[in-house]
Formats: structure tokens, C-alpha cells, sequence
């Protein structure tokens, strides 16, 4: 079945330090892809999707790219700041489906 | 537009006593979701309902759970009777299944503990 595959965390950077969370992923059709973000004590929001191959997702300095070929959709951020310490999520949701399937999360925290 | 609202955001409740959790999804949107989220077994999805209907309810872990949505504007999901594991933190999102692949918006959850 389709499954999400996260890097382990926690990861722990220092402020304005580049930022890479893994994610890779099975899946039986041509999914698309999301990250999510939970900061603590709320619900999950989004963060960024990418529906084919090639596509780049950013939003608030974030970017992840759809890799067909290697199976991934890395986050990466330039320059990460103490307000962006939170878990983030990636997930898929395949065609025909309104189903996610999601990683077990990553947790960032950011030191000034 | 509201988000999605969950009530209420913190249960404390003893074993063996019925816990009602509540939903109300984004108006317009055709899907609702609930979700588990424990440390032990990360977001795990319980039940999916479409235009009201469940669809998949094959993530609600035993009988003591279930779930309806008599509108689309309500939702619930019952424990009866509850047991300490479940504790956790409850998720409700709804989307608007416009072609499916739609994002997922996420209520801010109910936290339960089962004493």
C-alpha cells in the first residue's frame, strides 16, 4: 500500500541555519504531495503541496519539489528562524482517493 | 470563513464513561475527516465521511468507537465506554472535494485524557 517515510527527528538548528527534512514515498498511482505544519498546541495547517512531477511548492521561504524519479519531496528552507520551531508533516494522497496517507512527523526547533 | 471548530478542547473523564467529541466542518466543504494523534502511533485517520455518508471507517480501532454526521454541519465521534489508552488528541479536518488530492483543513483538536 502507499505509504510516507519522514526523517527522524527531533531536529535542532540554530537561527537562521538551512533546513532539510526528508520525505520519500510509495504509492501505487501519481499521487500529490503536501507538507503540513503543527505548531504546539494546534490543529494541522498547510504548508505546501505539489500535484505532478517537477512541481515546487513554497510558501513562507519554504520550498519542496516533486521527485518523480528519486520518490521524494524534500523541505528545505534557506534560513530558518525560532517562530518556525514546530513538527511538520509530509503526506500523499493518491488519485481517485480523498484520502491522506501521512509520515510521523518531523519536529524542528530553532535556537536564537 | 470560521475554520473548522471543535468542541470542547479539553475532556478529562474517567474509564468507563461515554466521551462525545464534536465537529463542525467548513461550510461548502463535502468531506470530514477524524483523526487520532498519539506520541506512540503519530495522526492516525478513524473514519471519512462524503456528503454525510461514511465512506471508510476502517481506522476506527474497536466498537467502542463511532461516528455520524446527521448534516453537513455536524459531526460527532463517541467512546463508549472509554479506556485510558485512549487517550489523545482528536482531530476533526474537512475539504471540499473539489476533484479530489484537495487540501485537508484541520480543526485546532480535542484533547483527551481517560482516567
Amino acid at each position: 500500500g502507499d505509504s510516507v517515510t519522514q526523517m527522524e527527528g527531533p531536529v535542532t538548528l540554530s537561527e537562521e541555519a538551512f533546513l532539510t527534512i526528508n520525505c520519500t514515498y510509495t504509492a501505487t498511482g501519481y499521487p500529490s504531495l503536501f507538507w503540513y505544519v503543527q505548531y504546539p498546541g494546534e490543529g494541522l495547517q498547510l504548508l505546501l503541496k505539489a500535484t505532478k512531477a517537477d512541481d515546487k511548492g513554497s510558501n513562507k521561504g519554504f520550498e519542496a519539489t516533486y521527485r518523480k524519479e528519486t520518490t521524494s519531496f524534500h523541505l528545505e528552507k534557506g534560513s530558518v528562524q525560532v517562530s518556525d520551531s514546530a513538527v511538520y508533516f509530509c503526506a500523499l494522497s493518491d488519485l481517485g482517493t480523498y484520502k491522506y496517507i501521512f509520515g510521523t512527523g518531523t519536529r524542528l526547533k530553532v535556537l536564537a | 470563513d470560521a475554520g473548522v471548530i471543535q468542541s470542547p478542547r479539553h475532556e478529562v473523564t474517567e474509564m468507563g464513561q461515554e466521551v462525545t467529541l464534536r465537529c463542525k466542518p467548513i461550510s461548502g466543504h463535502d468531506y470530514l475527516f477524524w483523526y487520532r494523534q498519539t506520541m506512540m502511533r503519530g495522526l492516525e485517520l478513524l473514519i471519512y465521511f462524503n456528503n454525510n455518508v461514511p465512506i471508510d471507517d476502517s481506522g476506527m480501532p474497536e466498537d467502542r468507537f463511532s461516528a455520524k454526521m446527521p448534516n453537513a454541519s455536524f459531526s460527532t465521534l463517541k467512546i463508549q465506554p472509554s479506556e485510558p489508552r485512549d487517550s489523545a488528541v482528536y482531530f476533526c479536518a474537512s475539504s471540499p472535494g473539489t476533484g479530489g488530492r484537495d487540501t485537508q483543513y484541520f480543526g485546532p483538536g480535542t484533547r483527551l485524557t481517560v482516567l
